[in-house]
């Protein structure tokens, strides 16, 4: 069946560090890959996506590319802010043509950065 | 762009209860879709219409619920005799489906959130 698995939380780190937040897939055919952001009492909001391999999403200074070979689109900052503290989910969509076009999402990665 | 719109914000009833929830969606988007979120879990699919049409439901949608679109804008979704279990996040989220082909990518509403006493 189709499935993503993100890396547990909760990640701590101080203002600046670098992150990243693992993601692997699991799909048949060739899914679209995406990255959503929740943030304390508000809605998902997309964050980035990449719809093909090697495509790399970038939004707000996070990046995340679509490796095929590994199936994987791992999410990363350089420089992380306390305004990202969040949860982060990694999701897929398979595309038309294929089974279903719902989002299907990890369970979820909390970020908390301190100052 | 107001963005999508879900009422009411928080719902409490009591169990056996009826409810039922409102999602306006983006006003150019075809798409609609219903998901659930329970805590510390990441959102689930529950069905989606294109225009007034359901297209899919998924085996998490058992028979006490039931959604509609009836003029291809905005959706209900009812939950007949609820159940403790049915205590949960219910996310609306609605996108574009280009004539080509190319579904763009979905967008949320705040969610509804059910406590079941």
């Amino acid at each position: 069946g189709n499935s993503v698995t993100q890396m547990e939380g909760p990640v701590t780190l101080s203002e600046e560090a670098f992150l990243t937040i693992n993601c692997t897939y699991t799909a048949t055919g060739y899914p679209s890959l995406f990255w959503y952001v929740q943030y304390p009492g508000e809605g998902l909001q997309l964050l980035l996506k990449a719809t093909k391999a090697d495509d790399k999403g970038s939004n707000k200074g996070f990046e995340a590319t679509y490796r095929k070979e590994t199936t994987s689109f791992h999410l990363e900052k350089g420089s992380v802010q306390v305004s990202d503290s969040a949860v982060y989910f990694c999701a897929l969509s398979l595309l038309k043509g294929q089974a279903g076009t719902a989002l299907i999402f990890g369970k979820g990665t909390t970020l908390s950065v301190s100052s | 762009d107001t963005g999508v719109s879900q009422n009411p914000r928080h719902k409490i009833t009591k169990r056996g209860q009826n409810v039922t929830f409102r999602c306006d969606p983006i006003s150019e988007h075809n798409r609609l879709y219903w998901y659930r979120q329970t805590l510390g879990q990441g959102p689930e699919f529950l069905t989606y219409f294109q225009n007034e049409a359901q297209l899919e439901k998924s085996r998490l949608l058992s028979d006490r619920f039931s959604a509609e679109r009836p003029k291809g804008s905005f959706s209900t979704l009812e939950i007949q005799r609820t159940e403790q279990g049915d205590s949960a996040m219910y996310l609306c989220a609605s996108s574009f489906l280009t004539g080509q082909g190319d579904n763009q990518p979905q967008h949320f509403g705040d969610g509804t959130r059910l406590s079941i006493l």
